[in-house]
C-alpha cells in the first residue's frame, strides 16, 4: 500500500463542472500539501495544512477550494476551472510543516479542463 | 533569477557512463538541499539528501557547494533504469512555500 493515494488518477471537466479530488496518507504525518505541477514548470505550491488547519494559502484562485477534514485526508474542490488550469495536481505529506523539505507524493490526479 | 535553476537537458548518455549535473540556488539562507527523481508521468520521490559534506548512495554521490549556492549530483555506471527527470529541491525552513523545486534536469540513458 503507498502511503499516500491520490483519487481520481484522471478526470476530464468541463468549465462549469465542479468536482473533487481526493488524498489519503497512511504515514501518520501532521502537514498535507496540494502542489500543481505543469509542462516545463516547475511544481507550484497550492496550499499547506497543518494538523488540518490551512496554513499557507499561495495566492490560488477562489476557483480551487481546499478541504482538511482531518490530518489523514484532503480534498481540492474545482469549480468553473479555466482550459489553463489542466495540470497535474500532486498531494503531498510531510511530517510537520516545517519539515526539512522529504515530502512523500501520491501519484497525483491528472487534470484535463475542456 | 529563477530561485532555483537546473540545466533542463536532455542529458542523453550511453549506459555505463558518468554522468553529473548541477543545480543552482539564490537564498543564501537555505539550509536542506534534496535531489528528487521523477519518472515520466509519476509522482516524484526523494532520491536522496545532500549534506554539507557530501554524501554517497552506491552509484549516486550529492556535493553542496554553499559558498557558490549549488548543489550537484553524480551517478556513476549509468543504468538504463536511471532514466528520469532530477528535481532539485532547497529548503530554507522558514515556511512550506520555501520549499522550491528546480525544473528539473531530464536524464536518458540509451543502450
Amino acid at each position: 500500500e503507498t502511503g499516500v493515494t491520490q483519487t481520481p488518477r484522471h478526470l476530464v471537466m468541463g468549465m462549469t463542472n465542479k468536482k473533487s479530488l481526493k488524498c489519503e496518507q497512511h504515514l501518520g504525518h501532521n502537514a498535507m500539501y496540494w502542489y500543481k505541477q505543469s509542462a516545463k514548470k516547475p511544481l507550484e505550491l497550492m496550499f499547506v495544512y497543518s494538523l488540518e488547519e490551512r496554513v499557507e494559502n499561495n495566492s490560488v484562485p477562489s476557483r480551487f477550494s481546499p478541504e482538511c477534514p482531518n490530518s489523514s485526508h484532503l480534498f481540492l474542490h474545482l469549480h468553473t476551472l479555466q482550459p489553463e488550469d489542466s495540470a497535474l495536481y500532486l498531494c503531498a505529506s510531510s511530517q510537520d510543516r516545517t519539515s526539512t523539505g522529504e515530502l512523500f507524493f501520491g501519484e497525483g490526479s491528472r487534470l484535463t479542463v475542456l | 533569477r529563477k530561485e532555483v535553476e537546473q540545466d533542463p537537458g536532455p542529458f542523453n548518455v550511453p549506459e555505463g557512463a558518468t554522468v553529473a549535473f548541477n543545480c543552482t540556488y539564490s537564498n543564501s539562507a537555505s539550509q536542506s538541499f534534496f535531489w528528487y527523481r521523477q519518472d515520466c508521468r509519476k509522482e516524484p520521490k526523494l532520491l536522496m539528501s545532500v549534506y554539507s559534506s557530501g554524501n554517497e548512495d552506491g552509484r549516486f554521490t550529492a556535493q553542496l557547494n554553499r559558498a557558490s549556492q549549488y548543489i550537484s549530483l553524480l551517478i556513476r555506471d549509468s543504468k538504463l533504469s536511471d532514466s528520469a527527470t532530477y528535481l532539485c529541491v532547497v529548503n530554507d525552513h522558514s515556511s512550506a512555500s520555501k520549499i522550491i523545486f528546480g525544473s528539473g534536469t531530464r536524464l536518458s540513458i540509451r543502450p
